[in-house]
């Protein structure tokens, strides 16, 4: 089973800054079947990317994602008010496993 | 518009068995996967397992094969978690999810179905 770490564990930003979350694997992902999801209490997840760069369906252009093999990255380029939130990546590499998160908080 | 609409809030005590739904609508049921994850109290997510509703092919996660059930009715566009003993522990907000394909990510998610286990 792949196993995804998450650092940092918290990142605290003030809006229009730029955010960097790493997400790093127990070993390579093929294909960049790689994911992130945003998670704002009380609230289901939301899909940001997959395929680690795509930007799914209405997702702003703020949100990016790269990387490849073991190391992959979210970045969000000027934090917006509503972007303060828990942010999961995810493989689909044979089985599915999710990251511990990075909550993004307001500094 | 594509939608999961998850059945309401359960209570329960441990021991008991429970079986919580979600419905798709707005796409053909039977031609994407349905997948089950849980959050417990202040955690992460955890993927359960998936199935396909059109010929109830199912994987699990070695962490919940054997501990739940994951079942579909394609007449009523509807998956089903079940569980056949609760235990404290199984409480917990779950999620169904439409992933975009086998294997991939989960696109449409359902809005959750919180359980709690307690006696």
């Amino acid at each position: 089973e792949i196993v995804l770490t998450q650092s940092p564990g918290t990142l605290s930003l003030s809006p229009g800054e730029r955010a960097t979350l790493s997400c790093r694997a127990s070993q390579g992902v093929s294909s960049n079947f790689l994911a992130w999801y945003q998670q704002k209490p009380g609230q289901a997840p939301r899909l940001l990317i997959y395929g680690a760069s795509s930007r799914a369906t209405g997702i702003p252009d703020r949100f990016s994602g790269s990387g490849s093999g073991t190391d992959f990255t979210l970045t969000i380029t000027r934090l917006e008010p509503e972007d303060f939130a828990v942010y999961y990546c995810q493989q689909y590499d044979g089985s599915l496993t999710f990251g511990p998160g990075t909550k993004v908080d307001i500094k | 518009e594509v939608q999961l609409v998850q059945s309401g809030a359960e209570v329960k005590k441990p021991g008991e068995s429970l079986k919580i739904s979600c419905k798709g609508s707005g796409y053909s049921f039977t031609s994407y996967w349905i997948g089950w994850v849980r959050q417990m109290p202040g955690k992460g997510l955890e993927w359960m397992g998936t199935i396909y509703p059109g010929d109830s092919n199912t994987k699990y996660s070695p962490s919940f094969q054997g501990q739940v059930t994951i079942s579909a009715d394609k007449s009523i566009s509807t998956a089903y978690l079940q569980w056949s003993s609760l235990k404290a522990s199984d409480t917990a907000m779950y999620y169904c999810a439409r992933p975009r394909g086998w294997p991939n990510a989960f696109d449409v998610w359902g809005q959750g179905t919180m359980v709690t286990v307690s006696s």
